[in-house]
């Protein structure tokens, strides 16, 4: 069974901080590779894609990802309070079958 | 990014009735949507994958008869949850994919109550 795993914190970074928020999943497959964030209440919001290794860096957010060790990471540069949040991380592994998303680590980020 | 649309953002009903939610898909065509559910602090779980013009796929233990998922066009997904009960209370939220890459974006979600 394909799985995804994350820490499911709570995380908590004081403001200014960088967040390091982890992903580890199962099938080796695997292709593409998504952070979502999810505010109490509200819909997951997509804010990071990666698909090959390496870092891919957008403002604040930097995403890792490590195919041999089955690994991708998510970091938080200058975390702020609105920034306190669920992150899930979500993977696909073929062109037209379902993500799998992991339950999520709840992100707090103290003033 | 892309927009999905879904309402009705929150709805209340009476135990017995039936509830539908829509979603579209604003400005992209989605061959593939998704429907979730999500209790309160807990993750995301899949209720079933809707394909345009074909019948769904519903995921385990999700009952297919109470969960309707029809599919009519590449921008319109709706669920009816039929003779709802208090235990179906929750958080509805629709996904839909785009383009190659395989961007999955959601709905704003529907908190369905039930008396």
């Amino acid at each position: 069974q394909k799985e995804v795993e994350q820490n499911s914190g709570p995380l908590s970074v004081p403001e200014g901080a960088i967040a390091s928020l982890n992903c580890t999943y199962s099938d080796r497959v695997s292709q593409s590779f998504f952070w979502y964030r999810q505010y109490s209440g509200k819909s997951p919001e997509l804010i990071m894609s990666i698909y090959s290794n390496g870092d891919k860096e957008d403002g604040r957010f930097t995403a890792q990802l490590n195919k041999a060790s089955q690994y991708v990471s998510l970091l938080i540069r200058d975390s702020q309070p609105s920034d306190s949040a669920t992150y899930l991380c979500a993977v696909n592994a073929v062109y037209g079958q379902n993500f799998v998303f992991g339950p999520g680590t709840r992100l707090s980020v103290l003033p | 990014g892309a927009v999905v649309s879904q309402h009705p953002s929150w709805v209340i009903c009476k135990s017995g009735t039936s509830v539908k939610i829509e979603c579209r898909s604003l400005d992209f065509q989605a061959t593939t949507m998704f429907w979730y559910r999500q209790f309160p602090k807990q993750s995301l779980m899949l209720m079933a994958t809707s394909n345009e013009g074909s019948k769904a796929t519903y995921e385990q233990g999700v009952e297919k008869d109470k969960f309707l998922i029809n599919h009519a066009s590449l921008t319109l997904s709706t669920l009816t949850v039929t003779s709802a009960h208090p235990e179906d209370s929750s958080f509805y939220i629709c996904s839909a994919r785009q383009g190659a890459h395989e961007k999955l974006f959601f709905g704003s979600g529907t908190q369905l109550s039930v008396l």
